[in-house]
Order: C-alpha cells, then structure tokens, then sequence
C-alpha cells in the first residue's frame, strides 16, 4: 500500500537557520510526491512536487525537496528559515492504484504533518 | 483564477441534524476531490469526481454521507443525521486534465462542530 511518514511532529529552528523537515515514502513503483503547507485554520498551499526528473525540486518561498530514491525520502529543505514560514506541513504521495472504475482517481495520501516553530 | 471556494467556512450543528456543504473549484479543471481532516492529522480522502462522475468513494464515507457535483462545476457533500464524530475540517480539492501528475489546489475548507 502506498504511504508517506513524517517521523517528525515537530521542528524548531532559528530564524536565519537552515531547516529541514523530513518524509520518507512507501510505494510500488515510481513516486508521485507533493508538498503541502498549512496556517491556522486554512486550506492546504501547494509548495512543490516531484514526478521525475532532476531529484532537487525547488518550490515557492524558497522551499526545495530533494527525492533520494535510496533512502525512499522526499525531505523539505530551505537554506534560511522565516518566522512566517511557522506553519503545519504535509508531505503526500499520489495514490498509483487503479479505482474500481479503471480510472486512476490520483487521490493524494498524507502523512501526518510536521508542526514547524521558527523562533526569532 | 480566483481559486478553490468553500461554502461556509464554519458549521455549528446539533447532533441529528443534516449539513450541506458547498466546493467551487477552479474554472477550467475537471477533477475534484473531498478529503476530511480531523485534529492532528493529514488530510483524508473521500471522494473523487471526474466532470460530474463520481469514480470513487472511500470507505469512510458512510451511507449518512453523499456528494454530487450535477453539471461537472460545483460539488455539495451532505452529511444526514450528524454524530460527534463528524466533527472535522472537510476539504476540497481540484485539478486538471493531466491526472495524477496535476497539482491538487484545495479550498479553505469548511470545519464543522457537532454539538
């Protein structure tokens, strides 16, 4: 069965410091992989995803993911952390199994978030 | 592109009382998508629509629950005789015609309180 896990429920860093917030997958064969970010009571905001290609994905605000098929990781990067990038974030993979009508739906499945704390 | 719409933004209900709640997506894309998030958790899926068919429900959404989406543009998901287990934050979600590599953009979500 397709997965993704944020080992992770949070992550506290500097501002001005490098962050990184971590995910590793499970799937049969090639990831479809999605990050995700979320304020306070507010929907989801697409930062990046990878389908193929270069294994460094570089996304909005200044977020990059680098895929590492090895260690079956996708882990969110950004060199210099914001007091404003405080915020809850999901890493997802794109469900590959076909639904009964023969249709892949490409419903995402999520980890379970990762609380990150920038302090100034 | 004014983006994914969600309709209310917050219900208050009693228990055993039916809600409706309404998704607008983004004009041009054709797939839609509920998912229910409960506190502390990831998003989860419900269901899935491909213009106006509905191509797949999960195994979380009981008998009490039933989504359309009649003319492939807004979709409502009504949920009959609510319990307090409903409580949750419900999202929508819409992408485009190149399936699962297309990006899924969700709506602010609508959270409801079962009392």
């Amino acid at each position: 069965a397709q997965s993704v896990a944020q080992p992770e429920d949070q992550v506290n860093v500097a501002e001005g410091n490098p962050l990184t917030v971590k995910c590793t997958y499970s799937v049969s064969g090639n990831p479809y992989l999605f990050w995700y970010v979320q304020y306070p009571n507010r929907g989801l905001q697409f930062l990046l995803k990878y389908i193929t290609g270069d294994n460094l994905v570089k996304g909005s605000y200044g977020f990059e993911a680098e895929f590492n098929k090895s260690q079956t990781s996708f882990h969110l990067k950004k060199p210099s952390a914001l007091v404003s990038d405080s915020a809850l974030y999901f890493c997802a993979v794109r469900d590959l199994r076909e639904s009964l009508s023969s249709s892949n739906t490409g419903k995402l499945i999520f980890g379970q978030g990762t609380t990150l704390q920038v302090k100034p | 592109d004014t983006g994914v719409s969600q309709d209310p933004r917050h219900k208050i209900t009693k228990r055993g009382q039916n809600v409706t709640f309404r998704c607008d997506p983004i004009s041009e894309h054709n797939r839609l998508y509920w998912y229910r998030q409960t506190l502390g958790q990831g998003p989860e899926f419900l269901t899935y629509f491909q213009n106006e068919a509905q191509l797949e429900k999960s195994r979380l959404l009981s008998d009490r629950f039933s989504a359309e989406r009649p003319k492939g543009s807004f979709s409502t998901l009504e949920i009959q005789r609510t319990e307090q287990g409903d409580s949750a934050m419900y999202l929508c979600a819409s992408s485009g015609h190149r399936g699962g590599t297309d990006t899924q953009y969700f709506g602010p979500g609508t959270r409801l309180t079962v009392l």
